[in-house]
C-alpha cells in the first residue's frame, strides 16, 4: 500500500529565511505533484515532477524529485508572508487505486514578519 | 485557471435529509474525482470516474453515491445525511494522455455541515 509522508506537518518561519519541506513515499512511482491550499480554499497545482532528478522552480519555491530515494523536496527561499498556506504532495498510485493520487497530510506553513 | 465548478459552496442541513453536491467541468476531462477533507487534514478519495457511465469507489469508504451520465457532470448524493458527514467535499478532474493522467484540477469545494 502506497503511503505518503510529509514533514514537518507544521512550520513557522520568519520572513527572509529558507526552509525545506520533505515528502517521502513508500513504493515506486514516477509522478509527484505539489499543491497549495489557502485556508478555506481549494487546491492549486504548483508543480508536476515527472522523472528522477526533475527540478522545477516558480518564484521562491523550488521542487525536486529523487525517485530512487522516493523523496521530493519543496524548498522555500527568502520566505514572504504570501507563502503562508498548507502544501500537499501527492503521488500517483499505479496499484490498487488505478492511477489515482495519494496525498500526504500536508505541511501548514506560517511565515511571520 | 481551471474551469471546474461546485455548488453549493456552503450547505447546512438537518440529519436525515437527502442532498446532492454538484460538480461540473468545461475542460473535456475524462476522469473526475470526489475527495473528502476535514479541516486541516489530508484529502481522502471517496469516488472517481473514468468517463461516462463509469463510477468507482475510492480509498475511503463513504455512504455517498455518484453518477456520471455526462462527461462534464459528476454529482455526489447523500441519501440520508448524518453529522459524521460534516466535512469539505472537493471535486477534481484530469485528462488522460499517453497512458497516464495529467494534473488534477480542483473545484472550489463544498463545505457541508449536518446538524
Amino acid at each position: 500500500e502506497l503511503k505518503v509522508e510529509q514533514n514537518p506537518l507544521f512550520l513557522s518561519m520568519q520572513e527572509g529565511k529558507n526552509y525545506t519541506i520533505y515528502c517521502n513515499y513508500s513504493t515506486t512511482s514516477d509522478r509527484l505533484y505539489w499543491y497549495r491550499q489557502d485556508p478555506g480554499k481549494s487546491l492549486e497545482s504548483l508543480f508536476v515532477l515527472l522523472s528522477n532528478g526533475a527540478v522545477k522552480q516558480e518564484g521562491r519555491l523550488m521542487a525536486s524529485l529523487d525517485t530512487k530515494a522516493r523523496l521530493s523536496t519543496l524548498h522555500i527561499t527568502a520566505a514572504v508572508h504570501d507563502l503562508s498556506a498548507t502544501y500537499f504532495c501527492a503521488v500517483i498510485n499505479y496499484g490498487g487505486s488505478q492511477g489515482n493520487l495519494i496525498f500526504g497530510k500536508g505541511t501548514k506553513l506560517s511565515v511571520k514578519p | 485557471e481551471a474551469d471546474i465548478y461546485q455548488t453549493p459552496r456552503y450547505l447546512v442541513i438537518g440529519t436525515g435529509k437527502k442532498i446532492t453536491l454538484e460538480c461540473s467541468q468545461t475542460m473535456g476531462h475524462d476522469k473526475m474525482y470526489w475527495y473528502q477533507q476535514d479541516p486541516g487534514m489530508e484529502l481522502h478519495l471517496i469516488h472517481y470516474s473514468y468517463g461516462v457511465n463509469s463510477t468507482e469507489k475510492g480509498d475511503l469508504s463513504s455512504e455517498s453515491t455518484v453518477s456520471r451520465i455526462r462527461t462534464e457532470h459528476f454529482p455526489l448524493t447523500l441519501e440520508s445525511a448524518r453529522p459524521s458527514h460534516t466535512s469539505q467535499y472537493l471535486c477534481a478532474s484530469s485528462r488522460r494522455r499517453e497512458g497516464y493522467q495529467e494534473t488534477q484540477y480542483f473545484g472550489p469545494g463544498t463545505r457541508l455541515l449536518v446538524l
